[in-house]
């Protein structure tokens, strides 16, 4: 166990649905970021919240929304979605200490999303 | 932008031989570049982070290298056994970045690696 928990494990919904990721980590740590894995491309980071900023990768469509209500906890609320947002996605934690050279993320196991 | 590219895609050897996976990047300016396993269907492991003022990490028949000035990071696994039988992922932190998005991993998209009783 790396200490980072997603449920669920896997989730199938309808485009019209609303559903949400959630990730919880109990190592302490202060950043947490959001990456989707699609088939046969690299994992692309979708959001990071670090010492309570956020950023986002631009091209994440809307219909994606995070929310991380404390440092333990992150959520990936979806809404509206697409046949081709089928992916893992995996939830990350880290320490921030200032220095990137020091940083080491730790993956969740992810939530294998299916579209209808 | 970095980008990080993984060669070759797919790699097939019999038990107990040593491999080399190979790891390229384009920005030279990267503060860690880690090593990662993932079974199919599961997250990522970390296997090992070699930052930038370092040239290689250790962990038990894995060794990780990094040399900044050719791009380039490799993983050497001894005496493969088929409980290596994984995708394997390199990942760094560029310098392209800043604010929290500064510790944005940027990956390649694996060497997946089977090895053969």
């Amino acid at each position: 166990e790396t200490g980072v928990t997603q449920t669920p494990r896997h989730l199938v919904m309808g485009m019209t649905n609303k559903k949400s990721l959630k990730c919880e980590q109990h190592l302490g740590h202060n950043a947490m970021y959001w990456y989707k894995q699609s088939a046969k491309k690299p994992l692309e980071l979708m959001f990071v919240y670090s010492l309570e900023e956020r950023v986002e990768n631009n091209s994440v469509p809307s219909r994606f929304s995070p929310e991380c209500p404390n440092s333990s906890h992150l959520f990936l609320h979806l809404h509206t979605l697409q046949p081709e947002d089928s992916a893992l996605y995996l939830c990350a934690s880290s320490q921030d200490q200032g220095a990137r050279a020091k940083n080491i993320q730790y993956f969740g196991a992810g939530t294998r999303l299916s579209v209808l | 932008k970095q980008e990080v590219t993984q060669i070759p895609a797919a790699l097939s050897v019999p038990e107990g031989e040593n491999l080399v996976l190979n790891c390229s990047f384009t920005d030279s300016a990267i503060y860690n570049l880690q090593w990662f396993r993932q079974d199919p269907g599961k997250g990522l492991t970390s296997l090992l982070l070699i930052q930038s003022s370092q040239r290689e990490q250790t962990s038990g028949r894995l060794n990780a290298s990094l040399d900044k000035s050719s791009g380039r990071s490799t993983l050497y696994i001894a005496a493969s056994q088929p409980g290596d039988s994984a995708t394997y992922l390199c990942a760094g932190i560029a310098g392209a970045y800043s604010g929290a998005g500064s510790y944005q991993l940027t990956f390649g998209k694996g060497t997946k690696l089977s090895v053969i009783p």
